[in-house]
Protein backbone atom coordinates (compact mmCIF):
# COMPACT_ATOMS: atom_id res chain seq x y z
CA UNK A 1 0.00 0.00 0.00
CA UNK A 2 1.39 3.20 -0.46
CA UNK A 3 1.77 5.98 1.73
CA UNK A 4 3.34 8.44 3.97
CA UNK A 5 4.92 6.78 7.42
CA UNK A 6 6.06 9.07 10.52
CA UNK A 7 7.98 7.53 12.97
CA UNK A 8 8.15 7.49 16.48
CA UNK A 9 4.39 8.32 16.96
CA UNK A 10 5.63 9.52 20.57
CA UNK A 11 8.86 11.26 21.15
CA UNK A 12 10.35 13.30 24.82
CA UNK A 13 12.88 14.98 24.48
CA UNK A 14 15.21 16.73 27.38
CA UNK A 15 16.22 19.84 27.73
CA UNK A 16 19.20 20.70 24.98
CA UNK A 17 18.99 17.70 23.72
CA UNK A 18 18.70 17.65 19.18
CA UNK A 19 15.74 14.68 18.21
CA UNK A 20 15.38 14.11 14.64
CA UNK A 21 11.77 12.85 13.31
CA UNK A 22 11.46 10.51 10.45
CA UNK A 23 9.08 10.75 7.61
CA UNK A 24 9.24 8.24 4.79
CA UNK A 25 6.51 8.06 1.63
CA UNK A 26 6.24 5.77 -1.13
CA UNK A 27 3.77 7.58 -3.22
CA UNK A 28 6.32 8.91 -5.62
CA UNK A 29 5.66 12.28 -5.20
CA UNK A 30 8.38 15.15 -5.77
CA UNK A 31 7.06 17.62 -2.84
CA UNK A 32 7.47 16.90 0.94
CA UNK A 33 6.27 19.48 3.70
CA UNK A 34 6.65 19.73 7.65
CA UNK A 35 4.11 21.27 9.79
CA UNK A 36 3.95 21.83 13.34
CA UNK A 37 0.71 21.92 15.21
CA UNK A 38 -0.22 23.30 18.27
CA UNK A 39 -3.41 22.72 20.41
CA UNK A 40 -6.40 23.86 19.00
CA UNK A 41 -4.34 25.41 16.17
CA UNK A 42 -3.91 25.38 12.85
CA UNK A 43 -0.90 23.67 10.73
CA UNK A 44 1.99 26.38 10.11
CA UNK A 45 4.81 25.51 7.94
CA UNK A 46 8.29 24.87 9.09
CA UNK A 47 10.55 23.42 6.04
CA UNK A 48 8.93 22.18 1.84
CA UNK A 49 11.35 20.33 -0.44
CA UNK A 50 10.09 20.22 -4.01
CA UNK A 51 12.82 18.34 -5.30
CA UNK A 52 15.87 15.94 -4.28
CA UNK A 53 18.59 18.14 -2.86
CA UNK A 54 16.95 20.84 -2.48
CA UNK A 55 14.55 22.28 0.68
CA UNK A 56 13.20 25.85 1.67
CA UNK A 57 12.31 27.74 4.95
CA UNK A 58 8.75 27.85 5.82
CA UNK A 59 7.03 30.38 8.52
CA UNK A 60 8.58 29.00 11.29
CA UNK A 61 12.18 27.35 10.52
CA UNK A 62 13.95 28.77 12.86
CA UNK A 63 15.74 25.57 15.59
CA UNK A 64 14.69 23.23 13.02
CA UNK A 65 16.87 21.46 10.56
CA UNK A 66 15.66 19.08 7.29
CA UNK A 67 17.51 17.11 5.06
CA UNK A 68 16.08 15.68 1.55
CA UNK A 69 19.03 13.13 0.45
CA UNK A 70 16.08 10.82 -1.17
CA UNK A 71 13.15 11.19 -2.88
CA UNK A 72 11.37 8.94 -0.32
CA UNK A 73 12.50 10.60 3.29
CA UNK A 74 12.50 13.96 4.60
CA UNK A 75 13.62 13.88 8.32
CA UNK A 76 12.96 16.50 10.78
CA UNK A 77 15.58 17.38 13.21
CA UNK A 78 14.29 19.94 16.52
CA UNK A 79 17.09 21.35 17.50
CA UNK A 80 17.92 22.25 21.03
CA UNK A 81 17.56 26.18 19.63
CA UNK A 82 13.93 25.64 19.48
CA UNK A 83 12.87 26.56 22.44
CA UNK A 84 9.31 25.71 22.98
CA UNK A 85 9.64 22.29 20.60
CA UNK A 86 6.04 20.61 22.07
CA UNK A 87 3.71 20.18 19.93
CA UNK A 88 2.54 17.28 17.17
CA UNK A 89 4.51 17.28 13.81
CA UNK A 90 3.02 16.87 10.66
CA UNK A 91 4.85 15.44 7.33
CA UNK A 92 3.02 15.08 4.22
CA UNK A 93 3.51 14.97 0.85
CA UNK A 94 2.21 15.31 -2.84
CA UNK A 95 2.15 16.12 -6.37
CA UNK A 96 1.93 19.30 -8.35
CA UNK A 97 -1.26 20.51 -7.70
CA UNK A 98 -2.77 17.60 -6.31
CA UNK A 99 -4.10 16.70 -2.61
CA UNK A 100 -1.61 15.97 -0.05
CA UNK A 101 -0.78 13.03 1.97
CA UNK A 102 -0.64 13.11 5.67
CA UNK A 103 1.51 10.74 7.96
CA UNK A 104 -0.03 9.99 11.24
CA UNK A 105 2.00 12.20 13.49
CA UNK A 106 4.61 12.68 15.80
CA UNK A 107 3.83 14.05 19.36
CA UNK A 108 6.86 15.59 20.62
CA UNK A 109 7.20 16.36 24.10
CA UNK A 110 10.29 18.21 25.99
CA UNK A 111 10.95 16.49 30.30
CA UNK B 1 1.20 33.40 6.82
CA UNK B 2 -2.38 32.12 7.21
CA UNK B 3 -4.09 31.46 3.86
CA UNK B 4 -7.27 30.29 4.51
CA UNK B 5 -9.67 31.30 8.13
CA UNK B 6 -12.25 28.99 8.55
CA UNK B 7 -15.64 29.82 10.25
CA UNK B 8 -16.97 28.77 12.54
CA UNK B 9 -14.12 28.38 14.88
CA UNK B 10 -16.28 25.59 16.68
CA UNK B 11 -19.96 24.10 15.39
CA UNK B 12 -22.06 21.55 17.79
CA UNK B 13 -25.13 19.60 16.27
CA UNK B 14 -27.57 17.01 16.32
CA UNK B 15 -26.98 13.90 14.18
CA UNK B 16 -29.16 14.21 10.97
CA UNK B 17 -28.57 17.61 11.26
CA UNK B 18 -26.48 19.55 7.97
CA UNK B 19 -23.02 21.03 9.13
CA UNK B 20 -21.71 24.16 7.01
CA UNK B 21 -18.16 25.25 7.38
CA UNK B 22 -17.01 28.21 5.83
CA UNK B 23 -13.80 29.38 4.48
CA UNK B 24 -11.96 32.97 3.04
CA UNK B 25 -8.36 33.18 1.89
CA UNK B 26 -6.73 35.79 0.96
CA UNK B 27 -4.89 35.43 -2.46
CA UNK B 28 -5.71 33.85 -6.04
CA UNK B 29 -5.24 30.55 -5.81
CA UNK B 30 -5.13 27.19 -8.03
CA UNK B 31 -7.07 25.05 -5.21
CA UNK B 32 -8.45 25.18 -2.44
CA UNK B 33 -8.71 21.41 -0.67
CA UNK B 34 -10.77 20.49 2.50
CA UNK B 35 -9.23 17.89 4.79
CA UNK B 36 -10.21 16.33 8.25
CA UNK B 37 -8.59 15.15 11.24
CA UNK B 38 -9.94 13.21 14.11
CA UNK B 39 -8.00 14.20 17.35
CA UNK B 40 -4.13 13.38 17.69
CA UNK B 41 -4.21 11.56 14.15
CA UNK B 42 -3.38 12.82 10.50
CA UNK B 43 -4.94 14.71 8.27
CA UNK B 44 -7.52 13.22 5.57
CA UNK B 45 -7.91 15.08 2.23
CA UNK B 46 -11.82 14.84 1.29
CA UNK B 47 -12.19 17.27 -1.47
CA UNK B 48 -10.35 19.10 -4.36
CA UNK B 49 -12.12 21.74 -5.99
CA UNK B 50 -9.85 24.29 -8.83
CA UNK B 51 -10.41 27.51 -9.05
CA UNK B 52 -12.51 27.61 -12.54
CA UNK B 53 -14.87 24.74 -11.01
CA UNK B 54 -17.81 26.19 -8.35
CA UNK B 55 -19.38 23.27 -6.69
CA UNK B 56 -18.17 19.35 -6.64
CA UNK B 57 -19.89 17.27 -4.84
CA UNK B 58 -18.76 13.58 -2.83
CA UNK B 59 -20.93 11.52 -1.29
CA UNK B 60 -22.58 13.31 1.70
CA UNK B 61 -20.21 16.39 0.92
CA UNK B 62 -20.38 18.93 -0.85
CA UNK B 63 -18.01 22.34 -1.89
CA UNK B 64 -19.05 25.44 -3.23
CA UNK B 65 -16.27 27.69 -4.04
CA UNK B 66 -16.51 31.54 -4.89
CA UNK B 67 -13.56 33.13 -6.46
CA UNK B 68 -14.73 36.50 -6.71
CA UNK B 69 -15.77 36.61 -3.02
CA UNK B 70 -12.31 34.25 -2.03
CA UNK B 71 -14.58 32.11 0.30
CA UNK B 72 -15.71 28.25 0.19
CA UNK B 73 -18.05 26.27 1.79
CA UNK B 74 -18.22 22.82 3.18
CA UNK B 75 -21.49 20.89 4.14
CA UNK B 76 -21.86 18.11 5.56
CA UNK B 77 -25.47 16.60 4.91
CA UNK B 78 -27.40 14.02 7.77
CA UNK B 79 -24.30 14.14 9.90
CA UNK B 80 -23.46 11.42 11.99
CA UNK B 81 -21.79 10.77 15.40
CA UNK B 82 -18.49 9.47 13.49
CA UNK B 83 -18.73 12.67 11.59
CA UNK B 84 -17.13 14.89 14.73
CA UNK B 85 -13.57 16.25 13.53
CA UNK B 86 -11.96 19.23 13.04
CA UNK B 87 -12.32 20.50 9.17
CA UNK B 88 -9.50 22.40 7.42
CA UNK B 89 -9.41 24.13 4.12
CA UNK B 90 -6.10 24.72 2.60
CA UNK B 91 -5.13 26.57 -0.67
CA UNK B 92 -2.10 26.75 -2.91
CA UNK B 93 -1.46 30.87 -4.11
CA UNK B 94 -2.03 30.94 -8.44
CA UNK B 95 1.55 31.39 -10.19
CA UNK B 96 2.77 29.76 -6.56
CA UNK B 97 5.23 26.58 -5.52
CA UNK B 98 1.51 24.16 -4.88
CA UNK B 99 2.27 24.62 -1.17
CA UNK B 100 -0.68 23.66 0.43
CA UNK B 101 -1.50 26.74 3.40
CA UNK B 102 -4.10 25.95 6.29
CA UNK B 103 -6.42 27.56 8.30
CA UNK B 104 -6.86 27.13 12.13
CA UNK B 105 -9.91 24.46 11.14
CA UNK B 106 -13.25 24.29 12.80
CA UNK B 107 -14.22 21.58 15.17
CA UNK B 108 -17.14 19.69 14.24
CA UNK B 109 -19.24 17.57 17.23
CA UNK B 110 -22.01 15.84 16.05
CA UNK B 111 -23.95 14.33 19.06
CA UNK B 112 -25.67 11.05 18.66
Amino acid sequence: DGGITQSPKYLFRKEGQNVTLSCEQNLNHDAMYWYRQDPGQGLRLIYYSQIVNDFQKGDIAEGYSVSREKKESFPLTVTSAQKNPTAFYLCASNREDTEAFFGQGTRLTVV
Amino acid sequence: SQQGEEDPQALSIQEGENATMNCSYKTSINNLQWYRQNSGRGLVHLILIRSNEREKHSGRLRVTLDTSKKSSSLLITASRAADTASYFCATDAAGGSYIPTFGRGTSLIVHP
